[in-house]
């Protein structure tokens, strides 16, 4: 079993939509979550990062972290064509030593927006 | 949010030579960074910690003498693939955190290495 689960899709929904994107996970000890948009042939670029259970929106974009179900969620509201991209969920157990940045990943969920 | 600049963006080589990938965090420090790889429509696979000033931690399975490491100052890292064969052809992608106060990762724009 993975440590980070996620359905990779494809999913496809029209223009103005309300997505939603999941992913699991079986380490306990994960505390910092965040999700990544990747569009094709670039970096990942984060967009949100959540610390412990809770919620938290930035504009059109609202992230979810349930521990103890071990699921979090990112819910895209009135989506949009530029919103096409690959959205990786990515976790980690600690913030301090080395072991800044050293995350696990979703295997990624391809989006399609269409117009 | 924080920046990390990586170069080149592609790269295409023949089989048998070495490409040299850099990794530059812009408006921050980082004593420590990080080198991924993914594959087509694949999540990223971790290869190595860079740590400034030591030698790298590479993951299980990735060749040490094939993926040299380099973080040379708190604000660079370099990979060199050596001897690169087109098995090694990928997207290579760094990523760095500010660290103390900000522990989320950002992303380098990412490197296509071709192999021919």
């Amino acid at each position: 079993q993975k440590e980070v689960e996620q359905d990779p899709g494809p999913l496809s929904v029209p223009e103005g939509a309300i997505v939603s994107l999941n992913c699991t996970y079986s380490n306990s000890a994960f505390q910092y979550f965040m999700w990544y948009r990747q569009y094709s042939r670039k970096g990942p670029e984060l967009l949100m990062y959540t610390y412990s259970s809770g919620n938290k929106e930035d504009g059109r974009f609202t992230a979810q972290v349930d521990k103890s179900s071990k699921y979090i969620s990112l819910f895209i509201r009135d989506s949009q064509p530029s919103d096409s991209a690959t959205y990786l969920c990515a976790m980690k157990a600690e913030a301090g030593g080395t072991s800044y940045g050293k995350l696990t990943f979703g295997q990624g969920t391809i989006l399609t927006v269409h117009p | 949010g924080a920046v990390v600049s990586q170069h080149p963006s592609w790269v295409i080589c023949k089989s048998g030579t070495s490409v040299k990938i850099e990794c530059r965090s812009l408006d921050f420090q980082a004593t420590t960074m990080f080198w991924y790889r993914q594959f087509p429509k694949q999540s990223l696979m971790l290869m190595a910690t860079s740590n400034e000033g030591s030698k790298a931690t590479y993951e299980q399975g990735v060749e040490k003498d094939k993926f040299l490491i380099n973080h040379a100052s708190l604000t660079l890292s370099t990979l060199t693939v050596t001897s690169a064969h087109p098995e090694d052809s990928s997207f290579y992608i760094c990523s760095a955190s500010p660290g103390v106060r900000r522990t989320e990762a950002f992303f380098g724009q990412g490197t296509r290495l071709t192999v021919v």
